[in-house]
């Protein structure tokens, strides 16, 4: 258990409906980042937040949002539903701001589009 | 801009022969550089990293790389593949800008390994 939770693990949605993954970091930790990962694209920073305000956007969708709580949790947004967003999205965390230590990833949410 | 060039995506070693996994990096700044390694199902895991200090850097489960300033290079090398060390592995560099700093990964590299 690396201390970052995803939940849901699976998630299976029809095209053009919406879903949210949440994601809590490891205790300590401040910054939550998104990534997509496919075999096409690999792995694609989406977005980070720190401490509840957003720092950097990566390759994100308009269809996509993102916000971390108080309590510093995450929950991304994902809209209008494309069968090319099916994916492996990841969070990690890391206890600063500039990741110079690398990150811990939690274990994903995997989502098809039907 | 910051980015990792891993060279091969599919890596086949027999089990007890030497695993080199090739990584090369651009930045116009000192790096900071990392490798993670990811199970089947699983998320990544932190293998090791290099943050300017020694060159050579050990990390977990044998494994170690080292950081060529020359080359552009940090190669993930370990003496005796294991069958268990199957997976993909990724190199990622760290990327500064105003407001924060994130990683940016590499491609990947699948490493199979033969009995």
């Amino acid at each position: 258990d690396s201390g970052v939770t995803q939940t849901p693990k699976h998630l299976i949605t029809a095209t053009g409906q919406r879903v949210t993954l949440r994601c809590s970091p490891r205790s300590g930790d401040l910054s939550v980042y998104w990534y997509q990962q496919s075999l096409d694209q690999g792995l694609q920073f989406l977005i980070q937040y720190y401490n509840g305000e957003e720092r950097a956007k990566g390759n994100i969708l308009e269809r996509f949002s993102a916000q971390q709580f108080p309590d510093l949790h995450s929950e991304l947004n994902l809209s209008s539903l494309e069968l090319g967003d099916s994916a492996l999205y990841f969070c990690a965390s890391s206890p600063g701001f500039s990741a110079n230590y690398g990150y811990t990833f939690g274990s994903g949410t995997r989502l098809t589009v039907v | 801009a910051q980015s990792v060039t891993q060279l091969g995506s599919h890596v086949s070693v027999s089990e007890g022969a030497l695993v080199l996994l090739r990584c090369n990096y651009s930045s116009s700044v000192p790096p900071y550089l990392f490798w993670y390694v990811q199970y089947p199902n699983q998320g990544l895991q932190l293998l090791l990293k290099y943050t300017s200090a020694a060159t050579l850097v050990k990390g977990i489960n044998g494994f170690e790389a080292e950081f060529k300033k020359s080359e552009t290079s940090f190669h993930l090398t370990k003496p005796s593949a294991h069958m268990s060390d199957a997976a993909e592995y990724f190199c990622a560099v760290q990327v500064i800008y105003n407001q924060g700093g994130k990683l940016i990964f590499g491609q990947g590299t699948e490493l199979s390994v033969k009995p």
